[in-house]
């Protein structure tokens, strides 16, 4: 079990332009989370998907998109990307959407918009 | 909308000394209480849980406190040792009796927690 995979490992931007983040992930979960973290300010919500089909923001969601592609995949997206999305963006997956589920991280994307 | 405030943001302590972490939140309807642990290029990990009708719980060298009435919890790590250095995370939630906000974990904003040899 590979866990929850994400690509790429890093990435550097000019601003404007756009870029996908991908998230998979193999263990059958039916939830799935997109967060950022930045310095002093922990793990912020973009995004999250309690289920294939389904899509709701999160605490922060402008500037960004998603799209839950099939129960494994859960993408993230820049359309026109701007400095203050330079962060570490991490995928999430969980059992279900209840919110007292163990979420399962991936290693992260670092992302630098210049 | 709901907050979690973590504290210190930096702690040192000395191998086999005490650490303890504290949070709030200011939702009083958050129900579970998870902590994570993210160590160096990872992603975060959960390492222990309490849910609001347990006021403690333990597992092995680690324990979490919680104080429905103060609102804030706490996670105490006991004999520490340099592998427990990382950031940890102390994160709430409406937990299963919420609706709008279920699924939802508000993280604190981190703390680093440095063992020295």
């Amino acid at each position: 079990n590979a866990g929850v995979t994400q690509t790429p490992k890093f990435q550097v931007l000019k601003t404007g332009q756009s870029m996908t983040l991908q998230c998979a992930q193999d263990m059958n979960h039916n939830s799935m989370y997109w967060y950022r973290q930045d310095p002093g300010m922990g793990l912020r919500l973009i995004y999250y998907s309690a289920s294939e089909g389904t899509t709701d923001k999160g605490e922060v969601p402008n500037g960004y998109n998603v799209s839950r592609l099939n129960k494994r995949e859960f993408s993230l997206r820049l359309e026109s990307a701007a400095p203050s999305q330079t962060s570490v963006y991490f995928c999430a997956s969980s059992v279900t959407g209840l919110g007292d589920n163990e979420q399962f991280f991936g290693p992260g994307t670092r992302l630098t918009v210049l | 909308g709901e907050n979690v405030e973590q504290h210190p943001s930096t702690l040192s302590v000395q191998e086999g000394d005490s650490a303890v972490i504290k949070c709030t939140y200011s939702d009083s309807a958050s129900n579970y209480f998870p902590w994570y642990k993210q160590e160096l290029g990872k992603g975060p990990q959960l390492i222990i849980d309490i849910r609001s009708n347990v006021g403690e719980k333990k597992d092995q060298r680690i324990a979490v406190t919680l104080n429905k009435t103060a609102k804030h919890f706490s996670l105490h790590i006991t004999e520490t040792q340099p592998e427990d250095s990382a950031v940890y995370f102390c994160a709430a939630s409406r937990g299963r009796h919420g609706s709008s906000n279920t699924g939802k974990l508000i993280f604190g904003q981190g703390t680093t927690l440095q063992v020295k040899p």
